[in-house]
């Protein structure tokens, strides 16, 4: 299996600009997860999702930021407009419901950087 | 709500020398509890669990950790470290029957040095 697939890896963007990180989950795996890395804030879950469905946005930090899974292989992290503070490393994680012994399956990130 | 509390940020220590990661959490119900490893420029990875069973739970790389219930504990050990595992250690917690949602802690970052 190929794992999760993040792309792209590196994003350097201007202030003001759209940004669209993408990711692919492990085929058969029904639930998703967002998750932001900072070195002020650590680790924060921005949403997850469950057989497609947002179950949990709370972490989404503002409207600037969207997510969607329009299918069981594909989600997208929108934001709109960026801002210098959005640099960060974008996990994608997903996992299979089924037992719900926790276990993630992270991919490698994707790195932004607003200038 | 359950939270994850990781006592050292930083944990520098000499190659063969044992090491210890601190990990205590709060919850009101059962939970699960793992250890997360991140090398650098990587995703996390799973390094050990804790769901059931023997409180003692074991790495494949020579990693353990001990779940101590009365204690909210969940630390993690080596006896002899390598330069390879240099890396960020996160503990996390996610409540039993509560699907995959897990809460990290701030991680660790161990520092292996020669």
């Amino acid at each position: 299996d190929a794992g999760v697939i993040q792309s792209p890896r590196h994003e350097v963007t201007e202030m003001g600009q759209e940004v669209t990180l993408r990711c692919k989950p492990i085929s058969g795996h029904n639930s998703l997860f967002w998750y932001r890395q900072t070195m002020m804030r650590g680790l924060e879950l921005l949403i997850y999702f469950n057989n497609n469905v947002p179950i949990d946005d709370s972490g989404m930090p503002e409207d600037r930021f969207s997510a969607k899974m329009p299918n069981a292989s594909f989600s997208t992290l929108k934001i709109q407009p960026s801002e210098p503070r959005d640099s960060a490393v974008y996990f994608c994680a997903s996992s299979s419901r089924t037992g719900g012994t926790g276990e993630l399956f992270f991919g490698e990130g994707s790195r932004l950087t607003v200038l | 709500a359950q939270s994850v509390t990781q006592l050292d940020s930083q944990v520098p220590v000499f190659e063969e020398a044992p090491v210890e990661l601190r990990c205590n959490y709060s919850s009101s119900v059962s939970v699960y509890l793992f250890w997360y490893v991140q090398y650098p420029n990587q995703g996390l990875q799973l390094l050990l669990k804790y769901l059931s069973g023997s409180t003692l739970v074991e790495s494949i790389n020579g990693f353990e950790a001990e779940f101590n219930k009365s204690q909210t504990s969940f630390h993690l050990r080596k006896p002899s470290v390598h330069i390879s595992d240099t890396a960020e250690y996160f503990c996390a917690v996610s409540e039993v029957n509560a699907g995959n949602m897990l809460t990290f802690g701030g991680g660790t970052r161990l520092m292996v040095k020669p």
